[in-house]
Order: structure tokens, then sequence, then C-alpha cells
């Protein structure tokens, strides 16, 4: 199993420009999570989703889409990037069976600076 | 949600036992006590979670005070791979909300 698989690994964008970051797990988890860390900071929740076709918002939505069109994969959109949103991207997956406090896995991240 | 307070850093040496404090004085009957920890440049990794009795697993224990308004992780042995910030988090009844404090920084000297 890969895991929690997230692409790209770096990324610069300018100011205004869109990207999508991608995730995708392979460990047919239903839970799926999207979180961004700024420097010597803990991490944030963006989004999270309990399964194919559903998504909520988590503590800092704003300037960020999502969609869970399948259960491997959790894309993340940013729109008219801006500054404020250079940061270190985690996806992270969880499975729903049984106790309902299984453990988050985590992708390497997405290094993202907007100039 | 109730909240977590860690020391900012801590140090150890390797080969000896590490003990991790978290104060949550605020927990509620419902909140499980996670620890994840963070190695440079890597995502979180699970640790160890529990509600209200010790827990032990083949990374860490997890010790829980009668009234759990505190806990500790305990590393038997640290390695150097041990260093890595450490993450102490309540959820409420359920992981899908973690919110994760700033940790506290260990680090282990050879």
């Amino acid at each position: 199993n890969a895991g929690v698989t997230q692409t790209p690994k770096f990324r610069i964008l300018k100011i205004g420009q869109s990207m999508t970051l991608q995730c995708a797990q392979d460990m047919n988890h239903n839970y799926m999570y999207w979180y961004r860390q700024d420097p010597g900071m803990g991490l944030k929740l963006i989004y999270y989703s309990v399964g194919a076709g559903i998504t909520d918002k988590g503590e800092v939505p704003n300037g960020y889409n999502v969609s869970r069109s399948t259960t491997e994969d959790f894309p993340l959109r940013l729109e008219l990037a801006a500054p404020s949103q250079t940061s270190v991207y985690f996806c992270a997956s969880s499975s729903s069976v049984g106790d309902r406090n299984q453990p988050q896995h985590f992708g390497d991240g997405t290094r993202l600076s907007i100039l | 949600d109730a909240k977590t307070t860690q020391p900012n850093s801590m140090e150890s040496n390797e080969e000896e036992p590490v003990h991790l404090p978290c104060n949550h004085s605020t927990i509620s009957g419902t909140d499980y006590i996670h620890w994840y920890r963070q190695l440079p440049s890597q995502g979180p990794e699970y640790v160890i979670h529990g509600l209200t009795s010790n827990v032990n697993n083949r990374m860490a224990s997890l010790a829980i005070a009668e009234d759990r308004k505190s806990s500790t992780l305990i590393l038997h042995r640290a390695t150097l791979r041990d260093a890595a910030v450490y993450y102490c988090i309540l959820s409420g009844g359920s992981n899908y909300k973690l919110t994760f404090g700033k940790g506290t920084l260990l680090t282990v000297n050879p």
C-alpha cells in the first residue's frame, strides 16, 4: 500500500493563479481531510469528507474548494491564489470501521508558495 | 473545543525514558485524548489514543490521570528518530475534527 499520496510536492504560483492539489489514498478509507500548516504552527482543518459525494467545511475553508467523486481521491482547489495561502498542505484519511477514533494517516504534504 | 496545554520544548538523552505532559482541565466526558507526532518535513504520524484507562502500544504508553485533566505520553527509550513535535489533541468522541496546537518540540541528544 502506498497510503496517502499527495501531488505535487512543491509548487510556486503567482497571485491570482489557480491550481488543484491532488490527494489519493489506497486504504479504502471513507474519511478524508485537508489541512494547512503555517510555519511554526499546528495544522488547521480546511475541509473534510465522510464519504464520496459528501464534504464539509473545517476551520479555515475560505479561498478553497473540494470535491469527492470517488472514495480514493479528494482534490483541493485553490481559486485566485493569494500570498496568505502560502503554506504546507497535508491530506489525511481514516477508516470509518469500528472505533470512531481510528488514526488519521497523513501524506507527505505539498509545499506551496504564492508570489 | 476543549484545549490542551503542552510545554513548548523538552530535551532528552538517547536511550532514556521521556515523559511528555499534557494538561486538559476542560476535557469533557466524551473527549478522547490523541497523540500524534511530526518528524521534520513530514506529515503527522499517529502515536496513541485513549479515553480513561492507560494505553500501551509498540510506540509508546499513555498515562491518563484519574480525573482526566492531564495525561502523559511515555517513550520508554528515546532514540534519535523520536526527535519530533508531539501534539496532544482532544476529540469530541470522534476523530473528525482534530485540532492541532503548537505541540512540544522534543530534542533527543546522542
